[in-house]
């Protein structure tokens, strides 16, 4: 078992949708969350961080972490398709310190 | 900033070459970190470094792979001999710190190996 799981999709979805994007994780002792944004033949670029259990709001962007459930979630609002990308989920801490461990990544179509 | 630089954009050669991935981090950066990324397995910790020296290489596929940072503005990646499976985007990150800083990406390395 991997211990970040994300299903890579792909999702397709019209201009103004909400999106939700979801990753599970395994090891309990991870801590801090961040959702890394990738476009075609980039690297990825830090999206949203969050750390432990809650929602951090910005912009129309979301992420939300429920620890008991080991899930992680991203929300976006309003979707443009300048969102189109492949979103990735990825998490540390306790002894992984120093080490992110990513989701395979959603791929991501917002067509007008 | 310039943001992390990795070359060669491209790399394509043969099986049995030995290939050399280069790459330089945002200058005050103190974490260094090689990625593989596939669409099977998504991207991948090789191996990350902490102010020059290797903290964690047991991502590092096998004796084939070999990395190194001489000094805080350049590392390389090398595979010898290079194999068809090896196929893949390479990238650097580098970072200030790590639980609370972001990884700042390069643009990767695009390997096919014939």
């Amino acid at each position: 078992q991997k211990e970040v799981e994300q299903d890579p999709g792909p999702l397709s979805v019209p201009e103004g949708a909400i999106v939700s994007l979801n990753c599970t994780y395994s090891n309990s002792a991870f801590q801090y969350f961040m959702w890394y944004r990738q476009y075609s033949r980039k690297g990825p670029e830090l999206l949203m961080y969050t750390y432990s259990s809650g929602n951090k709001e910005d912009g129309r962007f979301t992420a939300q972490v429920d620890k008991s459930s080991k899930y992680i979630s991203l929300f976006i609002r309003d979707s443009q398709p300048s969102d189109s990308a492949t979103y990735l989920c990825s998490t540390t801490g306790g002894t992984s310190y120093g080490k992110l461990t990513f989701g395979q990544g959603t791929i991501l179509t917002v067509h007008p | 900033d310039a943001g992390v630089i990795q070359s060669p954009r491209h790399e394509v050669t043969e099986m049995g070459q030995e290939v050399t991935l280069r790459c330089k981090p945002i200058s005050g950066h103190d974490y260094l970190f090689w990625y593989r990324q596939t669409m099977m397995r998504g991207l991948e910790l090789l191996i990350y470094f902490n102010n020059n020296v290797p903290i964690d290489d047991s991502g590092m596929p096998e004796d084939r792979f070999s990395a190194k940072m001489p000094n805080a503005s350049f590392s390389t990646l090398k595979i010898q001999p290079s194999e068809p499976r090896d196929s893949a985007v390479y990238f650097c990150a580098s970072s200030f710190g790590t639980y609370n800083s972001p990884l700042h990406f390069g643009n990767g390395t695009r390997l096919t190996v014939t």
